[in-house]
């Protein structure tokens, strides 16, 4: 079955600096790829997402690329602000079905 | 905004008790699942459900797990005989024609 990688488990940087976090999956029938936003106590929010159609999107001061050859996708934060602090996942789905989750990625941002 | 709401928050229970898991997902939605996060770990698929049945379940949903729509709203989820290893937080989800899923707050399982 499908396995997804991430990585650093932890990311610290100084606000204003970029955050990059990387994820790779196994199953290249994988063909939609969420990032969830997950605050203390409360659970996975999406905060972008992108199809096996599109290698980059982007919202704002987030973007995300993929490179379907290599089997990663990326999530950047640009600009980080103390309120991005919280620990990323990134997801492999095949046509937005079950999402199988990485392990997670805590980011802190100091001011 | 539409959310999906769980209910409780949090769950204490007994070794060998039953418990359900109380999910109301998003009014138009048509497929629901159940995740589980042990704490420090990663979000687990554990079932999907579309049109009134299972569509696909892991292996952690073993004979233990059961899940039901049984009205037009709600969507839960059954553990008949709770074991320790069974604490984590249950995150109900819900999405229309395979669309971006939706989750809830959880439903934090404490198993003593």
């Amino acid at each position: 079955g499908e396995n997804v990688e991430q990585h650093p488990s932890t990311l610290s940087v100084q606000e204003g600096d970029s955050a990059v976090i990387k994820c790779t999956y196994s199953d290249s029938a994988s063909n939609y790829f969420p990032w969830y936003k997950q605050e203390l106590g409360k659970g996975p929010q999406l905060i972008i997402d992108i199809r096996s159609n599109v290698g980059e999107k982007k919202d704002q001061r987030i973007a995300v690329t993929l490179n379907k050859t290599a089997k990663h996708f990326s999530l950047h934060i640009t600009e980080t602000q103390p309120e991005d602090s919280a620990v990323y996942f990134c997801a492999a789905s095949k046509n937005t079905d079950k999402l199988i989750f990485g392990t997670g990625t805590r980011l802190q941002v100091f001011p | 905004e539409p959310e999906v709401t769980q209910t409780p928050s949090h769950q204490v229970t007994q070794m060998g008790q039953e418990v359900i898991l109380r999910c109301v997902p998003i009014s138009n939605h048509l497929y629901f699942y159940w995740y589980r996060q042990i704490l420090g770990q990663k979000v687990e698929f554990l079932v999907s459900f579309y049109n009134n049945e299972i569509s696909e379940k892991s292996e952690i949903f073993d004979d233990q797990f059961s899940v039901e729509r049984p009205d037009g709203s709600n969507f839960t989820l059954k553990i008949r005989s709770t074991k320790l290893e069974d604490s984590a937080m249950y995150f109900c989800a819900s999405n229309l024609a395979k669309n971006i899923q939706y989750f809830g707050a959880g439903t934090r399982l404490s198993v003593l």
